[in-house]
């Protein structure tokens, strides 16, 4: 199962909105509405910012959020804030029952 | 409040086995699926394996199968990962997970496993 593809950077000014890319296959992405994103910061594990393409978990700021279209999902935060720069990973279920993640994208603010 | 804390790893040499646990807590352990995910110093995370609520069912990524066994313990809110046959490339902080409906809940600290001679 290759991993997903996502840019290796993002960045942007506070008060900007940026999007990620996720663009797998349809035996993934294109194929399930089971695309979540998760944030990392350094040293920190894995936290679950967005599921099921667009839904936010209790207690994820409402500047998360996330849309697919074919065989590619996105990840857009509005109104960057310092304390989003963080590595961004997409992942989703696959028609293999597994699970397989994107290759990680390192989001600065500038 | 949820908690998973791994435990287990550490050095091991090529071809070596080792088993990794994440004792479970603030949650009812038996309703839920796990993960193990795992990542490479400096590289992004990689999933290996989930199990459901009774250990009846379990997947593999290609890159661990049939050297890796995931299980649980759920009298004792506990999750496996036993890995055998070691190789350099599965050096890895390996992170468990609790697993919600096609998502990765809540995540522990993770374990580091070096694999080296």
């Amino acid at each position: 199962q290759s991993a997903l593809t996502q840019p290796a950077s993002v960045s942007g000014s506070p008060g900007q909105s940026i999007t990620i890319s996720c663009t797998g296959t349809s035996s993934d992405v294109g194929g399930y509405n089971y695309v979540s994103w998760y944030q990392q910061h350094p040293g920190k594990a894995p936290k679950l910012m967005i599921y099921d393409v667009s839904n936010r978990p209790s207690g994820v700021s409402n500047r998360f959020s996330g849309s697919k279209s074919g065989n590619t999902a996105s990840l857009t935060i509005s109104g960057l804030q310092a304390e989003d720069e963080a590595d961004y990973y997409c992942s989703s279920y696959t028609s293999s029952t597994t699970y397989v993640f994107g290759t990680g994208t390192k989001v600065t603010v500038l | 409040e949820v908690q998973l804390v791994e435990s287990g790893g550490g050095l091991v040499q090529p071809g070596g086995s080792l088993r990794l646990s994440c004792a479970a807590s603030g949650f009812t352990f038996s309703s839920y699926w796990m993960h193990w995910v795992r990542q490479a110093p400096g590289k992004g995370l990689v999933w290996v394996s989930r199990i459901n609520t009774d250990g009846s069912s379990t997947s593999y990524a290609d890159s661990v199968k049939g050297r890796f066994t995931i299980s649980r313990d759920n009298g004792k809110n506990t999750l496996y990962l036993q890995m055998n046959s070691l190789r350099a490339e599965d050096t890895a902080v390996y992170y468990c997970a609790r697993a919600g409906t096609y998502k990765m809940e809540y995540w522990g600290q993770g374990t580091l496993v070096t694999v080296s001679s």
